[in-house]
């Protein structure tokens, strides 16, 4: 399966601890995009990705919340100091092109953050 | 601020009958997207759409990407049960920059009777 990877898929953590969220793109791809999906409602943007470089953050919330896409390896995204309001699906999704060209963002499974 | 409103919020229909379903704003996209999304799982990416008025089939699935610009439709014909889910639309406004950030609808729910 060549698809988008992510693990976990399910992380309990209590309030205050760290949360880590992996994301391995598409064989090819090298631009990477984080969302998170509160329950009944869509998905909403935070973070893009290319190899190591942040291109756009302007839906990351300022404090605790952090991304990374190394030259070798997964893209991370880091939540610290997990508080309730952080319980969320977050998908990862990657794409082939970033603005030239087609850009079809295929997505992961979703990693089911609950913080208690 | 940038919205894609979806309808209709949810759909319950019977096995065979067509399905409709549109995404609008006020902003002006250049590109849209389809996907259909399960229970526990990631969007799956059903169309794309580049041009205004492009008009592109998947099997029974049908969207067009509105003159306007603003707009999009999805048509289902002749719906089996397994096409119970949740449907998106998704947008990248023209004016996004460097970005290749997705704006969603916030989704319709389809259920079919047999």
């Amino acid at each position: 399966n060549a698809g988008v990877m992510q693990n976990p898929r399910h992380l309990v953590r209590r309030r205050g601890q760290e949360a880590r969220l992996r994301c391995s793109p598409m064989k090819g791809h090298s631009h990477v995009y984080w969302y998170r999906q509160l329950p009944e409602e869509g998905l909403k943007f935070m973070v893009y990705l290319q190899k190591e470089n942040i291109i756009d953050e302007s839906g990351m919330p300022k404090e605790r919340f952090s991304a990374e896409f190394p030259k070798e390896g997964p893209s991370i995204l880091r939540i610290q100091q997990v508080v309730r309001g952080d319980s969320a699906a977050y998908f990862c999704a990657s794409s082939h092109y970033g603005l030239a060209g087609n850009n079809e963002q295929f997505f992961g499974p979703g990693t089911r953050l609950t913080v208690l | 601020g940038q919205q894609l409103n979806q309808s209709p919020q949810s759909m319950f229909i019977q096995e065979g009958e067509d399905v409709s379903m549109n995404c609008t704003s006020s902003s002006i996209f250049n590109t849209w997207l389809w996907y259909k999304q399960d229970p526990g799982e990631g969007p799956v990416l059903l169309i794309a759409l580049y041009k205004a008025g492009e008009l592109t089939s998947n099997g029974r699935l049908t969207a067009q990407f509105g003159i306007t610009r603003k707009d999009s439709f999805l048509n289902i014909s002749a719906s089996i049960p397994s096409d119970v889910g949740i449907y998106f639309c998704a947008g990248r406004l023209a004016d996004s920059g460097n970005t290749g950030k997705l704006i969603f609808g916030q989704g319709t729910t389809l259920q079919v009777k047999p």
